[in-house]
């Protein structure tokens, strides 16, 4: 399965900011994701990141307050946009498995606080 | 209702016992079924993946589907204190959404 790394890994943030989540994978892949997981709470997909296209959101998340990134096979971004304390979670990126398959593998998370 | 039912836990068993986790699900289309586990504090590891019904088994770790009743599960043999994690169930029905499963807690104490 293909490397995934994320910065910041962790980051405190003040209300009313932005945050740029880098995520990387060491292989070309065709679909990046990014997911949402709240204090004491499962994932929740945010959306998927196209390369060359404007990524596709689902119902509840809008690119205003999560513009996405895809320039390449390798690399996306999300920035959380206008910070609240609401937005403090884990944000995780996924990439699937080779050869159409539907597994996902996740990267390490960037756990976001915000004071 | 959600479309993933997990029981969150947590459950706690002593070294050596058999775990069963357990998760249901409502949407009919769903078709690939995963199971992760995450440590605390890092991004979840991907244990099974599985198409349709049946069972897979990969070392002290099979998963079962039973479509017929909505039902997946995930049985640990030999359960180590290295197993003490969040489990989640997650399910497709392709386009490559995952919905996820509340996570069950799971402590194996020596």
């Amino acid at each position: 399965s293909a490397v995934i790394s994320q910065k910041p890994s962790r980051d405190i943030c003040q209300r009313g900011t932005s945050l740029t989540i880098q995520c990387q994978v060491d292989s070309q892949v065709t679909m990046m994701f990014w997911y949402r997981q709240q204090p004491g709470q499962s994932l929740t997909l945010i959306a998927t990141a196209n390369q060359g296209s404007e990524a596709t959101y689902e119902s509840g998340f809008v690119i205003d307050k999560f513009p996405i990134s895809r320039p390449n096979l390798t690399f996306s971004t999300l920035t959380v946009s206008n910070m609240s304390p609401e937005d403090s979670s884990i944000y995780l990126c996924s990439v699937t498995g080779t050869g159409g398959s539907y597994e996902q593998y996740f990267g390490p998370g960037t756990r976001l606080t915000v004071t | 209702q959600k479309e993933v039912e997990q029981d969150p836990g947590p459950l706690s068993v002593p070294e050596g016992a058999i775990v069963s986790l357990n998760c249901t699900y409502s949407n009919s289309a769903f078709q690939y079924f995963m199971w992760y586990r995450q440590y605390s504090r890092k991004g979840p590891e991907l244990l099974m993946y599985t198409y349709s019904s049946g069972n897979k088994e990969d070392g002290r770790f099979t998963a079962q589907v039973d479509k017929s009743s909505k039902y997946i599960s995930l049985f640990i043999r030999d359960s180590q204190p290295s197993d003490s994690a969040t489990y989640l169930c997650a399910s497709s029905g392709g386009y490559n959404k995952l919905i996820f499963g509340a996570g069950t807690r799971l402590a194996v104490h020596p």
